[in-house]
């Protein structure tokens, strides 16, 4: 079984440019979550896809990021413009039942 | 407010010893348990987990121990190998609403060859 496939791998953008990262889950999980992972700290959720809609994005700063699974399947996040304190892994899991599953995740860099 | 705690950032084993990893919570909620392994430059991979309706889950050399009462949970490696070495996450979940994982901020495990 494939694993959960996210692009790029690393990323380096300077403070206020936007930038894009992809999510491709586990084939049949409903389910689809963005971390955000900052150094030193574990994990922290982003927003939850069950299906094409969102469970949870209590934690998504709305105001400059945004996230998107249009059929179900692949994801989008999207941070615009972005800030130094965004630097971070982000982390997608997917889910059929317990437990999720990680990629190996977006490294992103601000400078 | 940390809801999962791993007091512990690193922890330092001699290979062939048992390796005790601690996670604390505080919301009586959670009722699903995880411990998650992270090598560098890798996504979590899961581990190993534990309902609240137990006290013990072992798979091979990891066993999970809860203590719903002390709001605890420990991860024993046993015997611990050189290969152990990553960092361990502990994460919860409340069953009763969205199965959504939160995560303590980790213990680097360094196993001595």
């Amino acid at each position: 079984e494939a694993g959960v496939a996210q692009s790029p791998r690393y990323k380096i953008i300077e403070k206020r440019q936007s930038v894009a990262f992809w999510c491709n889950p586990i084939s049949g999980h409903a389910t689809l979550y963005w971390y955000q992972q900052i150094l030193g700290q574990g994990p922290k959720l982003l927003i939850q896809f069950q299906n094409n809609g969102v469970v949870d994005d209590s934690q998504l700063p709305k105001d400059r990021f945004s996230a998107e699974r249009l059929k179900g399947v692949d994801s989008t996040l999207k941070i615009q413009p972005a800030k130094l304190e965004d630097s971070a892994v982000y982390l997608c899991a997917s889910t059929r039942r317990q437990p999720q599953h990680f990629g190996d995740g977006t490294r992103l860099s601000i400078l | 407010d940390q809801q999962v705690k791993q007091n512990s950032p690193s922890l330092s084993v001699q290979e062939g010893r048992i390796s005790i990893l601690n996670c604390d919570y505080t919301n009586s909620m959670f009722d699903y348990f995880l411990w998650y392994k992270k090598y560098p430059a890798e996504g979590p991979t899961f581990l190993i987990s534990i309902s609240s309706i137990k006290d013990k889950n072992e798979d091979g050399r990891f066993t999970v121990f809860l203590n719903k009462s002390a709001k605890h949970l420990s991860l024993h490696i046993v015997p611990s190998q050189p290969g152990d070495s990553a960092v361990y996450f502990c994460a919860a979940s409340a069953t009763s609403g969205t199965y959504k994982y939160i995560f303590g901020t980790g213990t680097r495990l360094k196993v001595l060859a």
